[in-house]
């Protein structure tokens, strides 16, 4: 995989319900994997930086997991919210960047009460 | 702490104008992103600042676009003539230096159309 790729692009929740998607990234010169929130009319907000094989992290009720070998980075909200509502970046950072990011297109969510 | 600050929020142009976007970053931060979001892709770097020198333009249309960052401090970007495929969310970043696993802390954008 050349490009970062997030799956899907767009999903619809009931709010209570919990919920994940993906994001694909080369698995060659891996340094981190960034997951940013962004919500209308906002500044991108950072989730997450991972950087270990096997990483987990968790922040209340998103987490994110991660795997370098394979390229694969999977993001979790349990029992979403309306504020959830968000698109849900992914940026790749290589070991042959200065700090350049390369981001996905991004997963839509949206939370219906 | 104050966060990235940018303006316009939003500006609407015809095609040949120009239009300057300008940013504030975060108080010590070394390093200063611009980004270009087109509707429907992610966010691609255009310029990247150390302090006041330029580290990465390799994506930035150079024979339309500009960019500076004056002092090491704030910076603005340029687009002059633009054309109907400028439109987009530009977005600034700052972050405490480009290496380790520093956060890149976002602006809330600008969002141009160019009609």
């Amino acid at each position: 995989i050349l490009n970062v790729e997030q799956s899907p692009q767009s999903l619809h929740v009931q709010e209570g319900d919990s919920t994940n998607f993906t994001c694909s990234f080369p698995s060659s010169n891996f340094y981190a994997l960034h997951w940013y929130r962004w919500e209308t009319a906002k500044s991108p907000e950072a989730l997450f930086v991972m950087t270990l094989n096997g990483d987990e992290k968790k922040k209340g009720r998103i987490s994110a997991t991660l795997n370098t070998k394979e390229g694969y980075s999977y993001l979790y909200i349990k029992g979403s919210q309306p504020e959830d509502s968000a698109t849900y970046l992914c940026a790749f950072r290589g070991t042959d960047s200065w700090g350049k990011l390369q981001f996905g297109a991004g997963t839509q969510v949206v939370v219906t009460p | 702490e104050a966060g990235v600050a940018q303006s316009p929020r939003y500006k609407i142009i015809e095609k040949r104008q120009s239009v300057a976007f300008w940013c504030n970053p975060i108080s010590g931060h070394a390093t200063l992103y611009w980004y270009q979001q087109i509707l429907g892709q992610g966010p691609k770097l255009l310029i990247q600042f150390q302090n006041n020198g330029v580290v990465d333009d390799s994506q930035l249309p150079k024979d339309r676009f500009s960019a500076e960052r004056l002092k090491g401090v704030d910076s603005t970007l340029k687009i002059q003539p633009a054309k109907l495929e400028d439109s987009a969310v530009y977005l600034c970043a700052s972050s405490l230096v480009a290496g380790g696993t520093y956060e890149q802390y976002f602006g809330p954008g600008t969002r141009l159309t160019v009609t």
